[in-house]
């Protein structure tokens, strides 16, 4: 079965950092893109960056750009989104995502991890 | 950035109904549309992908997408109480990869 398992969430002062971690199952992870994607409470999704396989090719949102980094860990199965200088404006569950086939469409997703910024 | 605009943002239907969700983009996109369906509390799950492809077997049969360019549809053929979510569009044409603001459905 695949499966994706996001970790790392929680409470960060603004101006803070946070970096949350999936850990991927059941699938060859090597072989496949893979996404953030984020939710802010009560509102709609938002694509928040990809990575491509061999991390050849990476893209962000404009709202994150400059302040987060993805990166990847093939040997570890797992992928990672290291988020500086946080805002109130990034609380939001992140959801880690499969790209299964390069086309930029996503299946399945994670359970998600709530990061919450606030003093 | 390609916009998304989704219609109705909500609705409210009987079993058995069928229902229709538009989802239209601001340029066109070719077939590179694909549709999510999320309950409240969970992640969001692939319903359609390039607008009218399905996974096999993991959806059922009562879903489906239409559409290509700008103007895009999900019909669900006979409603269910389990359909009761919110909806999404998606577009994979380009960076960066934009959501419609979602509809809600309701069973009556």
């Amino acid at each position: 079965e695949v499966q994706l398992v996001e970790s790392g969430g929680g409470l960060v002062k603004p101006g803070g950092s946070l970096r949350l971690s999936c850990a991927a199952s059941g699938f060859t992870f090597s072989r496949n893109s893979m996404n953030w994607v984020r939710q802010a409470p009560g509102k709609g999704l938002e694509w928040v960056s990809s990575i491509s396989s061999s991390s050849t090719y990476i893209y962000y949102a404009d709202s994150v750009k400059g302040r987060f980094t993805i990166s990847r860990d093939n040997a570890k199965n797992s992928l990672y989104l290291q988020m500086n200088s946080l805002r109130a404006e990034d609380t939001a569950v992140y959801y880690c995502a499969r790209d299964p086939s390069s086309d930029n469409w996503f299946d399945p997703w994670g359970q998600g991890t709530l990061v919450t910024v606030s003093s | 950035d390609i916009q998304l605009t989704q219609s109705p943002s909500s609705l409210s239907a009987s079993v058995g109904d069928r229902v229709t969700i538009t989802c239209r983009a601001s340029q066109s996109i070719s077939s590179y549309l694909n549709w999510y369906q999320q309950k409240p509390g969970k992640a969001p799950k692939l319903l359609i992908y390039t607008a009218s492809s399905v996974l096999q077997s993991a959806v059922p049969s009562r879903f489906s997408g239409s559409g290509s360019g700008t103007d895009f549809t999900l019909t669900i053929s006979s409603l269910q109480p389990e359909d009761s979510a919110t909806y999404y569009c998606q577009q994979s044409h380009r960076a960066p990869l934009t959501f419609g603001g979602g509809t809600r459905v309701e069973i009556k």
